[in-house]
């Protein structure tokens, strides 16, 4: 079985400070991972993910994750916050099928 | 490219009533469609998985004869919530994967948010 756990339900960043979101997951095969952006009532989109290669995935809007095994760590980064990047963050396990499960979010605000 | 689109994309209905949702990937050809919901503030729960032309594999504890899913086309799938009632309530999103544009990856619908009143 398959799990996502993000420490943290709401973080708050000033504007131009580091953004740090956690995500560690539980899987039993090689896990696809993924991490997703919600605008307020809207869908998700996809920033970035990870499936095989390179550790250190680079996402769109600044974003980079680190895939890393030992840790079962996947956590989401940004070196400067911007104001535009306020919104729900999920990251996501895929056992590389289909099934996508999910962390119950993260809100990230971002204070001028 | 790969883009989802769902309709409505918000329905207020009466208790009782039934109300259809649909999910349509624009330009690729879906082999396989999600559905989900999302409560306020919470995570996207994985409701039933549907493959075109095959019947709708439900999650445990989803009602498969309250949402009924089908999927007809490999660019159209359906979500009908019966007999809603006020705890239907919430944010239904859809996905759709298909081996193009890429593998395995799911794009998603921007969200039906239903209301029962």
């Amino acid at each position: 079985a398959q799990s996502v756990t993000q420490l943290g339900s709401h973080v708050s960043v000033s504007e131009g400070a580091l953004v740090l979101l956690r995500c560690n997951y539980s899987s039993s095969v090689p896990p696809y991972l993924f991490w997703y952006v919600q605008y307020p009532n809207q869908g998700l989109q996809l920033l970035l993910k990870y499936t095989t290669g390179a550790t250190l995935v680079k996402g769109i809007n600044g974003f980079e994750a680190e895939f890393k095994k030992s840790e079962t760590s996947f956590h989401l980064t940004k070196p400067s916050a911007h104001m535009s990047d306020a919104a729900e963050y999920f990251c996501a396990v895929s056992d590389q099928i289909d099934k996508l499960i999910f962390g119950t979010g993260t809100r990230l605000q971002v204070f001028p | 490219g790969a883009v989802v689109s769902q309709h409505p994309s918000w329905v207020i209905c009466k208790s009782g009533t039934s109300v259809k949702i649909e999910c349509r990937s624009l330009d690729f050809q879906a082999t396989t469609m999600f559905w989900y919901r999302q409560f306020p503030k919470q995570s996207l729960m994985l409701m039933a998985t549907s493959n075109e032309g095959s019947k709708a594999t439900y999650e445990q504890g989803v009602e498969k004869d309250k949402f009924l899913i089908n999927h007809a086309s490999l660019t159209l799938s359906t979500l009908t919530v019966t007999s809603a009632h006020p705890e239907d309530s919430s944010f239904y999103i859809c996905s759709a994967q298909s081996d193009f544009p890429a593998y395995n990856e799911q794009f998603f619908g921007p969200g039906t948010r239903l209301t029962v009143l």
